[in-house]
């Protein structure tokens, strides 16, 4: 079972719907959990932090960890053209660097 | 802030030569990573350093790769001798805490022929 699971896409929302994307781990100790979005070519981006359960709002973004069912989640509310990436999840253990997932790709069709 | 600096950008070689990439993290972080990029296999972490010091090379693919940290604000990753299956996007990261956040540089484009 690989540490980080996602699924890889591609998820195609249209034009100001929400788009959820999920990810699931496989080890209890995770400490710290982000979300990178990364466009074609380019580099990661941090997008989002969070370290407790429940839900964490920034902007357009919501975070949502459950540790308990080893599961975090990102909800982008009124999606635009611009936010089509690959958004990867990323853990971090306290133990190694940060893990990541395989990404999944969002397409949001004007 | 410069962000990370990876050098270079782009890089294409022949099978068998010796490859050279670099990195300069953020001034004041003190954890630097590399990371490989493919489509098969996503985001690898090749190795790490907290404070100049390797802590864990246990993503190295074998032998033919090394990583160096010379100082607080540069890094070195060599492949020697290189081949076609090493052509990936080498990302270079760097962080100021413990708590895992890492910021990447722009990557360096390998390509083996």
């Amino acid at each position: 079972q690989k540490e980080v699971e996602q699924n890889s896409g591609p998820l195609s929302v249209p034009e100001g719907a929400i788009a959820s994307l999920n990810c699931t781990y496989s080890d209890r100790v995770s400490q710290s959990f982000f979300w990178y979005r990364q466009y074609s070519g380019k580099s990661p981006e941090l997008i989002m932090s969070i370290y407790s359960n429940g839900d964490k709002e920034d902007g357009r973004f919501t975070a949502q960890l459950n540790k308990a069912s080893q599961y975090v989640s990102l909800l982008i509310r009124d999606s635009q053209p611009s936010d089509s990436a690959t958004y990867l999840c990323a853990l971090y253990t306290g133990r190694r660097a940060l893990t990541f997932g395989s990404g999944t790709r969002l397409q949001v069709q004007p | 802030d410069a962000g990370v600096i990876q050098s270079p950008r782009h890089e294409v070689t022949e099978m068998g030569q010796e490859v050279t990439l670099r990195c300069k993290p953020i001034s004041g972080h003190n954890s630097l990573f590399w990371y490989r990029q493919t489509m098969m296999r996503g985001l690898e972490l090749l190795i790490y350093f907290n404070n100049n010091v390797p802590i864990d090379d246990s993503g190295m693919p074998e032998d033919r790769f090394s990583a160096k940290m010379p100082n607080a604000s540069f890094s070195t990753l060599k492949i020697q001798p290189s081949e076609p299956r090493d052509s990936a996007v080498y990302f270079c990261a760097s962080s100021s805490w413990t708590e895992g956040l890492a910021f990447f540089g722009q990557g360096t484009r390998l390509t083996v022929v």
